[in-house]
């Protein structure tokens, strides 16, 4: 699976968009991108994942470059409850085997009100 | 609430011992994962299930083994417990071996060895 590189911490103010870098300079074709963030010391919550294509939930929105090596997630209005460690992975599915998430060490965004 | 319940919630137990950890995977969820979180490694893949059959290992010690059982819950054993063993201990479920969507995570298990 492919590495990730994220910046450690980040701050954005309550109400307005956070936007979160990740590079993966060595992803390959088949291998998607994942956003998950852990706030506190709960279990680590799926945001959004995505291939090519730019994705959108209710949580957030998910830009990947088109040469695919860098990605943005992007909560469009941070609030206070959305402060926690942001996980950028990229994984490879490999059938039955091979499918657990090897997390980095995340991006810490603090709301700030 | 993602589904996937983890007993018990707190495990404080001394140097040597042996405990159980316990995952209920979401219903319908075949794939059970298991994780560690220390304060100094992260977030370690450990075990990966998919209808009772070992899958996938990861940074898993030999005193440790997991399995999982016709009713697809899963326990976690660890026994000559050390100190470096203190850590939050996650399960996630998934419905699928090969599942290109999303693990859920329980709320985790902390153990503290003393």
């Amino acid at each position: 699976d492919a590495k990730t590189t994220q910046p450690p911490s980040m701050d954005c103010a309550e109400g307005r968009a956070a936007n979160l870098p990740c590079n993966h300079s060595t992803i390959s074709g088949n291998e998607y991108v994942y956003w998950y963030r852990q706030i506190h010391s709960q279990g680590p919550q799926y945001i959004i994942h995505g291939l090519k294509n730019n994705e959108t939930n209710e949580m957030a929105s998910l830009i990947i470059t088109e040469d695919r090596k860098s990605s943005t997630l992007i909560l469009p209005h941070a609030t206070l409850r959305d402060t926690a460690v942001y996980y950028c992975i990229v994984r490879e599915s490999k059938g039955y085997t091979g499918n657990q998430f090897y997390f980095g060490t995340g991006t810490s965004l603090t709301v700030i009100p | 609430d993602s589904g996937v319940t983890q007993t018990p919630k707190h495990l404080i137990t001394a140097t040597g011992q042996r405990v159980t950890l316990r995952c209920s995977p979401r219903s319908g969820d075949l794939s059970v994962y298991w994780y560690q979180q220390s304060l100094d490694q992260g977030l370690q893949f450990l075990i990966q299930y998919y209808n009772g059959e070992e899958r996938a290992k990861g940074n898993i010690l030999e005193r440790f083994s997991a399995q999982q059982f016709p009713d697809l819950h899963s326990e976690l054993n660890l026994s000559s417990l050390e100190l470096g063993d203190s850590a939050l201990y996650f399960c996630a479920s998934s419905n699928r071996p090969s599942s290109y969507n999303e693990q859920f995570f329980g709320p985790g298990t902390r153990l503290t060895v003393l």
